[in-house]
């Protein structure tokens, strides 16, 4: 069935080091991809997207690129902070059938000064 | 910007007994949906409920769960007999619409610990 592997976590860097996230897809179609993140005490937020193979989703310095060739969507940013701390998600939805999330387990980032 | 909101955020249940979960969904969203986080594991669908009708459920959401939406604007999911293994994080979310890129925002969850 569809699917979404990520890397286990936890991950912990140093701030301003560089962040990779793995994300590999299992789907019988061709899905847009999804990366949420879930801050302490808080529900899962839309980070970025992208609907369609080679698209780049982009938001608060965060980037992952739709590589269909691999079935990747992994999540980089250059630079983290501190307050980048938090369990991030990918996730695959395809369209039609209202539209489920497929989460992945979660990957936690603990960012220290 | 809109939220979708939640309560209450934490129940405690006696097993056995019912709950009902609350949701206010974004008042212009025609989509909503329940997810579940049981801890330290990954977020599962459980349902996703479309002019008022369920659009399609997990073999989670078994004869022990309902969702209704009983006065257009809150969104409920009740669980009629709950087990201890129904301890988790709910989570409500709506859309505007079917297209896939259209993103589900999500509420901050129930944490429910059932006794």
């Amino acid at each position: 069935g569809d699917s979404v592997t990520q890397m286990e976590g936890p991950v912990t860097l140093s701030e301003e080091a560089f962040l990779t996230i793995n994300c590999t897809y299992t789907a019988t179609g061709y899905p847009s991809l999804f990366w949420y993140v879930q801050y302490p005490g808080e529900g899962l937020q839309l980070l970025l997207k992208a609907t369609k193979a080679d698209d780049k989703g982009s938001n608060k310095g965060f980037e992952a690129t739709y590589r269909k060739e691999t079935t990747s969507f992994h999540l980089e940013k250059g630079s983290v902070q501190v307050s980048d701390s938090a369990v991030y998600f990918c996730a695959l939805m395809f369209s039609g059938g209202y539209n489920k999330l497929i989460f992945g387990a979660g990957t936690r980032l603990a960012v220290h000064p | 910007e809109p939220e979708v909101t939640q309560t209450p955020s934490h129940q405690v249940t006696q097993m056995g007994q019912e709950v009902i979960l609350r949701c206010v969904p974004i008042s212009n969203h025609l989509y909503f949906y329940w997810y579940r986080q049981i801890l330290g594991q990954k977020v599962e669908f459980l349902v996703s409920f479309y002019n008022n009708e369920i659009s399609e459920k997990s073999e989670i959401f078994d004869d022990q769960f309902s969702v209704e939406r009983p006065d257009g604007s809150n969104f409920t999911l009740k669980i009629r007999s709950t087990k201890l293994e129904d301890s988790a994080m709910y989570f409500c979310a709506s859309s505007t619409g079917q297209i896939s890129n259209q993103p589900q925002h999500f509420g901050d969850g129930t944490r429910l610990s059932i006794l």
